[in-house]
């Protein structure tokens, strides 16, 4: 199974893009990466997810490098409350989610 | 549309007593998801149902724990007899298939005594 890399934590200023990078060199071609991020105690909470194209929804974007070894979650416009722990997750063909450590992300007023 | 539930929200119990959690997924799903979650360890896959039938427990940590899915609305984890080292958020998850989003319910917090 693919793994993940991300950095362990990461600042952002409120009302700036937070960039949250991710590498999973040993994807696979049919390997979806999937971001959930958890805050505080709750259960995690999908965010995107994408395959080989960049996606967008009204959270955040998504931008796979085309090798598909790393990917970017994209929050356009940080606010206090996306103040978490972002995962980056590689999604094996039958499903299986593998929580690495995430991203704990803070973003500062 | 009400997302995953699980219950209690909380649980505090003494060691060696049994434990009950319990969920329900979203309707409609057909794949159910259960982690553990402590600060050691992260967030644990420790089985998946796929309709109704165990597809992988190889997360189960030992035979003092066992889920059941009986119908395609319920799912239970049981712990018996409890340790303090089971302490930890359990938390449950479905999806509608096979790579698909997995949405998690709110947990259940287990203090074992």
């Amino acid at each position: 199974d693919a793994k993940t890399t991300q950095p362990p934590s990461m600042d952002c200023a409120e009302g700036r893009a937070a960039n949250l990078p991710c590498n999973h060199s040993t994807i696979s071609g049919n390997e979806y990466v999937y971001w959930y991020r958890q805050i505080h105690s709750q259960g995690p909470q999908y965010i995107i997810h994408g395959l080989k194209n960049n996606e967008t929804n009204e959270m955040a974007s998504l931008i796979i490098t085309e090798d598909r070894k790393s990917s970017t979650l994209i929050l356009p416009h940080a606010t206090l409350r996306d103040t978490a722990v972002y995962y980056c997750i590689v999604v094996n063909s039958w499903g299986k989610f593998q929580f690495g450590a995430g991203t704990q992300v803070v973003v500062t007023p | 549309d009400a997302g995953v539930i699980q219950s209690p929200r909380h649980e505090v119990t003494e060691m060696g007593q049994e434990v009950t959690l319990r969920c329900k997924p979203i309707s409609g799903h057909n794949s159910l998801f259960w982690y553990r979650q402590t600060m050691m360890r992260g967030l644990e896959l420790l089985i998946y149902f796929n309709n109704n039938v165990p597809i992988d427990d190889s997360g189960m940590p030992e035979d003092r724990f066992s889920a059941k899915m009986p119908n395609a609305s319920f799912s239970t984890l049981k712990i018996q007899p409890s340790e303090p080292r089971d302490s930890a958020v359990y938390f449950c998850a479905s999806s509608s298939g096979q790579q698909e989003t997995q949405y998690f319910g709110p947990g259940t917090r287990l203090l074992v005594l």
